[in-house]
C-alpha cells in the first residue's frame, strides 16, 4: 500500500537549518511528483511547492524565499525539504503529499518544526 | 497568489446537508477543472475527498460531492455524520504549475 513516512519533530534555534524527509513506499517513486504543504499554528494549509521526481526540478510557491529547498534521493525513494536560517515564523507542521492528476492523493503524517530560542 | 475564500465555519445536525463554498478568480477556480477538497482532522494527515471539481476517489462516501459555478466551487456533505466534523480545505490549480489553498472551513456537527 502507498505510504509516505516523514521524519520526526524538530526543535531548532533561530538561524539554524533543518531537513525534513519524506520516504515513499508502495508505488514507483518517479511516477508521481511530490508536493510540500505547511500549516502554521492556528492557520490554514499553505501550498509551498512541488518537485518532479522524474527530473528533480522544483517549483516554489510565489513568495517562498530561497531559504526553502526541495530535493530528492531517488535511490531511497525519499523527498526532502530543507529550511535554512530558520525564523520563529517557520514554526509549522510540514506535510509531503503525492501528486496524482491534479491533487494530493496520499499525505505524510506531518513533521512539526518548532523554532524557538 | 491570494488564498481562496471559504466561510470560517458551517454547522448542521446529523442527517442534514451542509455546503461549503470556495471562491476564487478566473485565474484559478474558474479557469481550470482542477479543484480538490481535503478533510483535515487536527493532528492527522489531510485526506483527499474530491478531485477535478467533482470526482470522488475510491473509498470516499458518496454523500460527499463537489461542484462549481463560475469562480466558486462547492463541497456538499449530505446526511451529515459525527465523523464528518473536521476542517475542510479547497485547493485549486492556479496556472504555471502552482496551486492555492482555501482559507479553510470548520464543520461542526451539532
Amino acid at each position: 500500500q502507498v505510504q509516505l513516512v516523514q521524519s520526526g519533530s524538530e526543535l531548532k534555534k533561530p538561524g539554524a537549518s533543518v531537513k525534513v524527509s519524506c520516504k515513499a513506499s508502495g508505488y514507483t517513486f518517479s511516477s508521481h511528483a511530490m508536493n510540500w504543504v505547511r500549516q502554521a499554528p492556528g492557520q490554514g494549509l499553505e501550498w509551498m511547492g512541488w518537485i518532479s521526481t522524474k527530473t528533480g526540478n522544483p517549483t516554489y510557491a510565489q513568495g517562498l524565499t530561497g531559504r526553502f529547498v526541495f530535493s530528492l534521493d531517488n535511490t531511497i525513494n525519499t523527498a526532502y525539504l530543507q529550511i535554512s536560517s530558520l525564523k520563529a515564523e517557520d514554526t509549522a507542521v510540514y506535510y509531503c503529499a503525492r501528486e496524482s492528476g491534479w491533487a494530493g492523493d496520499y499525505w505524510g503524517q506531518g513533521t512539526l518544526v518548532t523554532v524557538s530560542s | 497568489q491570494s488564498a481562496l475564500t471559504q466561510p470560517r465555519s458551517v454547522s448542521g445536525s446529523p442527517g442534514q446537508s451542509v455546503t461549503i463554498s470556495c471562491t476564487g478568480t478566473s485565474s484559478d477556480v474558474g479557469g481550470y477543472n482542477y479543484v480538490s477538497w481535503y478533510q483535515h482532522h487536527p493532528g492527522k494527515a489531510p485526506k483527499l475527498m474530491i478531485s477535478d471539481v467533482s470526482k470522488r476517489p475510491s473509498g470516499v462516501p458518496d454523500r460527499f460531492s463537489g461542484s462549481r459555478s463560475g469562480n466558486t466551487a462547492s463541497l456538499t456533505i449530505s446526511g451529515l455524520q459525527a465523523e464528518d466534523e473536521a476542517d475542510y480545505y479547497c485547493c485549486s490549480y492556479a496556472g504555471s504549475y502552482t496551486y492555492v489553498f482555501g482559507t479553510g472551513t470548520e464543520v461542526t456537527v451539532l
